[in-house]
């Protein structure tokens, strides 16, 4: 099946400082990417879609100006966790869907911040 | 809005039996229905997608069926394996298309003892 990599796996930081994550589809052209958040015994929250070439749409409730989303090309997309703070810390995920419906997630990003 | 829910919330059982996970949503009105199964601190695993015209979905021990009118949906594992042990999330779309968002269940939890 189809593969998508998220880079980095595991990242701590110190609060007040940015974090970016990669979200990045191997071996098919991403349409369009998902960025979810997913809290400790929670499910998954849909935070924003992207399409390449456009700006990305967010959830109610989303900050888009801390969470800073761009969609370059259709085979990665990054988003930017501006002036992060505890509260930001939380496992993300991005999936990534081409023509057909199905979504492939990547294996997620794990966010710690001090 | 649609809502997911999931029940039961945790399943433990012996190795070898069959069981049922269930999943249920609020509005019927839905284009296509997806299993995924997520392993601790990792992303999603796409599973079955059944669409919203089909009755059920086969993939090897696995079997997910789709009631429409009533709103349901259950995954059947057959012959369970301690490897099965994992979180088992269902969810649903909003629409076809670019703007195609996924409502996710809070997931049930198995566990299969050896």
């Amino acid at each position: 099946g189809a593969v998508v990599s998220q880079h980095p796996s595991r990242v701590i930081c110190k609060s007040g400082t940015s974090v970016k994550i990669e979200c990045r589809s191997l071996d098919f052209q991403a349409t369009t990417m998902f960025w979810y958040r997913q809290f400790p015994k929670q499910s998954l929250m849909l935070m924003a879609t992207s399409n390449e070439g456009s700006k990305a749409t967010y959830e109610q409730g989303v900050e888009k100006d801390k969470f800073l989303i761009n969609h370059a090309s259709l085979t990665l997309s990054t988003l930017t966790v501006t002036s992060a703070h505890p509260e930001d810390s939380s496992f993300y995920i991005c999936s990534a869907k081409a023509l057909t419906d199905t979504q492939y997630f990547g294996p997620g990003t794990r966010l710690t911040v001090l | 809005k649609q809502e997911v829910t999931q029940i039961p919330a945790a399943l433990s059982v012996p190795e070898g039996e069959n069981l049922v996970l269930n999943c249920s949503f609020t509005d019927s009105a839905i284009y296509n229905l997806q299993w995924f199964r997520q392993d601790p601190g990792k992303g999603l695993t796409s599973l079955l997608l059944i669409q919203s015209s089909q009755r059920e979905q086969t993939s090897g021990r696995l079997n997910a069926s789709l009631d429409k009118s009533s709103g349901r949906s259950t995954l059947y594992i057959a012959a369970s394996q301690p490897g099965d042990s994992a979180t088992y999330l269902c969810a649903v779309p909003n629409s076809g298309g670019s703007n195609y968002k996924l409502t996710f269940g809070k997931g049930t939890l198995l566990t299969v003892n050896p």
